[in-house]
């Protein structure tokens, strides 16, 4: 069955410089998520899509910014980097009609030098 | 806004073992769901359980079933007959519905299955 994919699984970056982050839903999965998880950490809500509209907002920073395309895929864009932003970023979908079962991708692990 | 409270940072059980991991939560929803997932070093989250609020009977998924207690706002995992590969950081969280359906996720515990 498909999964969700997340690219890339790995990522560096310097300070101050800006990334993006991608997030492929489950097929017919209209919901994405986006978590931030930072070493031995819980992982932290920062802002969720459906149907291509932002649905909810968490704790995320002003400097990032997320969108939902037309075909439900999700990018997550970072700018001017900070050494506190490294940190594994996961994204996960559901079918937005409550069933209430997200599915998790394998992440991104963001390490900013 | 929700909270969820893991009061054991660590845990340890010896294989076949079983064992117990608390979570508490705080909310005012009446309609909600909770969740435990697992944390294997690879760090991919795997949902181990999930029930649901307005249901009396405590989930059961194979050696994984919750005690949850609703008016205590309680509600612990137990991992019977433990294995190895039951090794990992285990997360309870919380989910009301009739939002953005996000989960709300404890500190986490650390288990450690010994052979």
């Amino acid at each position: 069955a498909a999964g969700v994919i997340q690219s890339p699984r790995h990522l560096i970056k310097e300070k101050r410089e800006t990334a993006t982050l991608k997030c492929y839903p489950i097929p017919r999965h209209d919901t994405v998520y986006w978590y931030q998880q930072g070493p031995g950490q819980d992982p932290q809500f920062l802002i969720s899509f459906y149907e291509k509209m932002q649905s909810d907002k968490g704790s995320i920073p002003d400097r990032f910014s997320a969108q939902q395309f037309s075909d439900y895929h999700s990018e997550l864009n970072m700018s001017s980097l900070e050494l506190g932003d490294s940190a594994l970023y996961f994204c996960a979908s559901s079918t937005g009609t409550g069933n209430e079962k997200l599915f998790f991708g394998s992440g991104t692990q963001l390490s900013v030098l | 806004a929700q909270t969820v409270t893991q009061s054991q940072p660590e845990m340890s059980v010896q294989e076949a073992e079983t064992v117990t991991l608390s979570c508490t939560y705080d909310t005012s929803e009446n309609n909600y769901y909770l969740f435990w997932y697992k944390q294997p070093p690879s760090r991919q989250m795997i949902l181990v359980i999930r029930q649901e609020a307005y249901k009396q009977q405590n989930a059961t998924e194979n050696r994984f079933s919750v005690n949850f207690q609703k008016a205590a706002k309680s509600f612990s995992l137990k991992i019977s007959d433990s294995q190895l590969g039951d090794t990992a950081m285990y997360f309870c969280a919380f989910m009301n519905l009739g939002g953005s359906e996000k989960l709300v996720f404890g500190k986490g515990t650390k288990l450690t299955v010994n052979p």
